[in-house]
Order: structure tokens, then sequence, then C-alpha cells
């Protein structure tokens, strides 16, 4: 199985700071990267795709980068309903697995 | 719009049998593949498995296999995912998710159903 690695599991931040989260697997993986926003009680949503294309209707202050293991996922501009859970997904192989995610914290 | 709807919250006692559904709409069912996510509580997200509408195809993540069974029925555009045992460690909540591909990114999702296995 391709283990997904995300750093930090947490990170605390203020409104309006760039922040970045990274992915790493174990394998390469080309760019069948995805990232995921999930929020309490909600199902995940769709961010980011094939590590770098932004799913329609969500905000450009979203954006993602990188291929083969090491993947990033940077948020511009933290608006209040950014402070959340995010997780990585690789759709290379299966298992498809996810990260262990990253909360993000006020 | 697409929209996948899940049934509703079940609580079950360890040993019972459960079957939860995961109605596709708005798109054609058959185009789309659906995968099962397990969260445990306060926990990461878990791919169990996958199947293929169009020709059933399944393929399961070794550590949910033998555990559960994916099935669908295309009359009625509905996946399903099913235990004939549950166990306390089965509580969870559970979504399903449609796919393009099975490389594809999971671009829509159910609301979840919430499992709860207790004597």
């Amino acid at each position: 199985d391709i283990q997904m690695t995300q750093s930090p599991s947490s990170l605390a931040a203020s409104l309006g700071d760039r922040v970045t989260i990274t992915c790493r697997a174990s394998q390469s993986i080309n760019n069948y990267l995805n990232w995921y926003q999930q929020k309490p009680g909600k199902a995940p949503k769709l961010l980011i795709f094939s590590a770098s294309s932004l799913q329609s209707g969500v905000p450009s202050r979203f954006s993602g980068s990188g291929s083969g293991t090491d993947f990033t996922l940077t948020i511009s501009s933290l608006q209040p309903e950014d402070f959340t859970t995010y997780y990585c997904q690789q759709s290379y192989s299966t298992p498809h697995t996810f990260g262990q995610g990253t909360k993000l914290e006020i | 719009e697409a929209q996948l709807v899940q049934s509703g919250a079940e609580v079950k006692k360890p040993g019972e049998s459960l079957r939860i559904s995961c109605k596709g709409s708005g798109y054609s069912f058959t185009n789309y593949w659906i995968s099962w996510v397990r969260q445990m509580p306060g926990k990461g997200l878990e791919w169990m498995g996958t199947i293929d509408p169009s020709d059933y195809y399944i393929k399961y993540n070794p550590s949910f296999q033998g555990h559960v069974t994916i099935s669908v029925d295309k009359s009625i555009s509905s996946a399903y995912l099913q235990w004939s045992s549950l166990k306390a460690s089965d509580t969870a909540m559970y979504y399903c998710a449609r796919h393009h591909l099975s490389s594809s990114p999971f671009d829509y999702w159910g609301q979840g159903t919430l499992l709860t296995v207790s004597s």
C-alpha cells in the first residue's frame, strides 16, 4: 500500500495568513493527488485534484502543487471558514489511501 | 446537480447484520464508480473499497475484505455496504462518494451514515 504522510498534523494561524500543508507519498504517484476539506459533522469536499487543478466552485485562494512524491496545499489568505481539517488522498493505485489529516486552527 | 443520499443512522448489537445504502441522482449512475469511506470517531478517512456500477467490478481494501460486502442495484441507482456480523469496532461514520474512473478524485459525497454498534 502507498502511505500518505501529511505535515503538520495541526497548524495554528491567523486570519489573512498564508499557510502551506505538505503531503508526502511513500512512492511516486505521478500527479494522482487530491486534497479535501472536511468541516465538523460534514462530508469531505474536493478542493484540488490532479495535484494542482482547482475544483469548480472552490475559491482561488486555494492552490496545489507537486508531483511524484511531494505535494503541497497552499491557502493564500485565510478566511474564517478555512479553519477546519484537510486531507490529501492518492488515487494512483488501490487502496486509495488518505493522509492522516491536518487540523487548521485559529 | 448530482447528489448522493445515504440511508439513516443505525444502532445495532454485535453479531447483527446490516446493509446501508447510497442512492445517486442527477447524473448517469453507471458512468461513475462508487467508493465507501470509513471515519471512526475523531479519526481520519479510510478507503474501504469501490464498485463500478456498469460491470459490477469491485475492488476492496485488503484491510476490509472479508468483513464487508459492496454491491449495487443499477435499476434503482443505489450502492450498498453490508456486514453479516457487526463488531463494536465497526462504530463509525460511513460515506459513499462517486468518481468517474477508478483513479479519479471523489467529486460528490453522500451525507454519511452513522453506525453505532453496542451491546
